[in-house]
């Protein structure tokens, strides 16, 4: 089974802070993503990676930053966390981008105080 | 631009009943089409695609989909509701070359017994 954990289910940070989620895929995936999702707005790219260091800005990348170093894992930013980054931040990943299945992480539920 | 519509945010079937969740899409190109499940404190699933081929899409769960070129439509549907089946649905596009996929905004299933 493709396995793609996610480094916390639960955080809690304060406003400036820097903050680093992480997304680990054990299937050798050359397609990785971080989402964020709200009530009411659904699932939101922030970014996604298509190769190592290779990456491309989502619908909402103010704020974020991501890195990927290793081709399993995909590391999202906030480089100063504010109280409108409260959300549920969700990693995926996936064969071909768009053609296949994306797999899902269990999510962080992040809360900026 | 591809989109996805989602018909009610919120739905609510009885034990037993049929399940119809609606979503509806618009896309210049041939699209890829899919249906994911979000269960409490989940990441997501996916439920069943729809690439090409047969219209008529069997999932998991006892779900199915069929993708309606001329309504643009690929509604799910399950005949009989279990209250395993109270989640959050999504309904997602991708089209053509893009390496995206467009969500909907989801519809929260409720079963009450």
């Amino acid at each position: 089974d493709v396995k793609v954990t996610q480094s916390s289910r639960y955080l809690v940070k304060r406003t400036g802070e820097k903050v680093f989620l992480e997304c680990v895929q054990d299937m050798d995936h050359e397609n990785m993503f971080w989402y964020r999702q709200d009530p009411g707005l659904g699932l939101r790219l922030i970014y996604f990676s298509y190769d190592v260091k290779m990456k491309e800005k989502g619908d909402i990348p103010e704020g974020y930053s991501v890195s990927r170093e290793k081709k399993e894992r995909f590391s999202l930013i906030l480089e100063s966390a504010s109280t409108n980054q409260t959300s549920m931040y969700l990693c995926a990943s996936s064969f071909l981008a768009g053609q296949e299945t994306q797999y899902f992480g269990p999510g962080t539920r992040l809360l900026v105080l | 631009a591809q989109s996805v519509t989602q018909l009610g945010s919120h739905v609510s079937v009885s034990e037993g009943a049929l399940v119809l969740l609606r979503c509806n899409y618009s896309s210049s190109v041939p699209p890829y089409l899919f249906w994911y499940v979000q269960y409490p404190n989940q990441g997501l699933q996916l439920l069943l695609k729809y690439t090409t081929g047969a219209t008529l899409v069997k999932g998991i769960n006892g779900f199915e989909a069929e993708f309606k070129k001329s309504e643009t439509s690929f509604h799910l549907t399950k005949p009989s509701a279990h209250m395993s089946d109270a989640a959050e649905y999504f309904c997602a596009v991708r089209a053509g070359n893009n390496r995206k996929l467009i969500w909907g905004l989801g519809t929260s299933l409720a079963v009450n017994p």
